[in-house]
C-alpha cells in the first residue's frame, strides 16, 4: 500500500496565530513530499516541495516566511503556517513520493481544512 | 509554461454506461508518468491509473483505461460499466520541472445517472 496520513483533519485558529499541519507517509519512506493548496471548486496549487534533510523549495508567490516546512525523516514533513489570517483560510493536501517502485508516483494525504476567523 | 487541459468541465453518465473524459497536455519531458486522480466529496485525492509515457500499451486498470497517443499529447481516461461510487472530480496530470512535480487539469466533475 502506499498510506499516507495528514493531521489535523480541520483546524481552526484566530487571526495572528500560528498552525502546524503534519503529513506521514505511513508504509513507505518518501524522500520527497508536496504541499498544494486548494481553493473550493479548484485545482491543486503546488505551494513549495519538501526534501528530506534538506530546505524546501518554493514555488513563486508563494512566501516562505509564512509558510514554513520542515521535512525531519522519510515519514514526516510538517508545514506551519505563522501568523494566519482569514485569506489564508483554505484546504491543505500533502503528498509523497515512494523512494523506488513507484514511478514518481505522488500519493495523496486525506487533506486538513484550515479556517483562520 | 507547462499546462494540463481538460476540456470538459462537467460531464455525466448514466450507470453502467461508460464515459471518456478527455485531457491534453504540453510537457518538454521525454520520459515520463501521466496520471489520472479522482477527488471524491471527502476531498481524498486517488490514483486512479497512470501511463508510462514510454509504453505504447495503454494503461488498464480494472474498469479504467487510458487512451494515450503520445504524438498528440492526449491522455483520455475511460470508465467503464461506470459505478455510482465513481462520482467525483478527475484530475489529469501531467509532470514537469524533470518529473519531479505535477501539473495538474482544472478537472472535470463527473455525475453517474442511476
Amino acid at each position: 500500500g502506499a498510506v499516507v496520513s495528514q493531521h489535523p483533519s480541520w483546524v481552526i485558529c484566530k487571526s495572528g496565530t500560528s498552525v502546524k499541519i503534519e503529513c506521514r507517509s505511513l508504509d513507505f519512506q518518501a524522500t520527497t513530499m508536496f504541499w498544494y493548496r486548494q481553493f473550493p471548486k479548484q485545482s491543486l496549487m503546488l505551494m513549495a516541495t519538501s526534501n528530506e534533510g534538506s530546505k524546501a523549495t518554493y514555488e513563486q508567490g508563494v512566501e516562505k516566511d509564512k509558510f514554513l516546512i520542515n521535512h525531519a525523516s522519510l515519514t514526516l514533513s510538517t508545514l506551519t503556517v505563522t501568523s494566519a489570517h482569514p485569506e489564508d483560510s483554505s484546504f491543505y493536501i500533502c503528498s509523497a513520493v515512494k523512494i523506488a517502485g513507484s514511478g514518481d508516483t505522488q500519493y495523496f494525504g486525506p487533506g486538513t481544512r484550515l479556517t483562520v476567523l | 509554461a507547462q499546462t494540463v487541459t481538460q476540456s470538459q468541465p462537467e460531464m455525466s453518465v448514466q450507470e453502467a454506461e461508460t464515459v471518456t473524459l478527455s485531457c491534453t497536455y504540453d510537457t518538454s519531458e521525454s520520459d515520463y508518468y501521466l496520471f489520472w486522480y479522482k477527488q471524491p466529496p471527502s476531498r481524498q485525492m486517488i490514483l486512479v491509473i497512470r501511463q508510462e509515457a514510454y509504453k505504447q500499451q495503454n494503461a488498464t486498470e480494472n474498469r479504467f483505461s487510458v487512451n494515450f497517443q503520445k504524438a498528440a499529447k492526449s491522455f483520455s481516461l475511460k470508465i467503464s460499466d461506470s459505478q455510482l461510487g465513481d462520482a467525483a472530480m478527475y484530475f489529469c496530470a501531467s509532470p514537469r520541472d524533470g518529473n519531479e512535480k505535477l501539473t495538474f487539469g482544472t478537472g472535470t466533475r463527473l455525475t453517474i445517472i442511476p
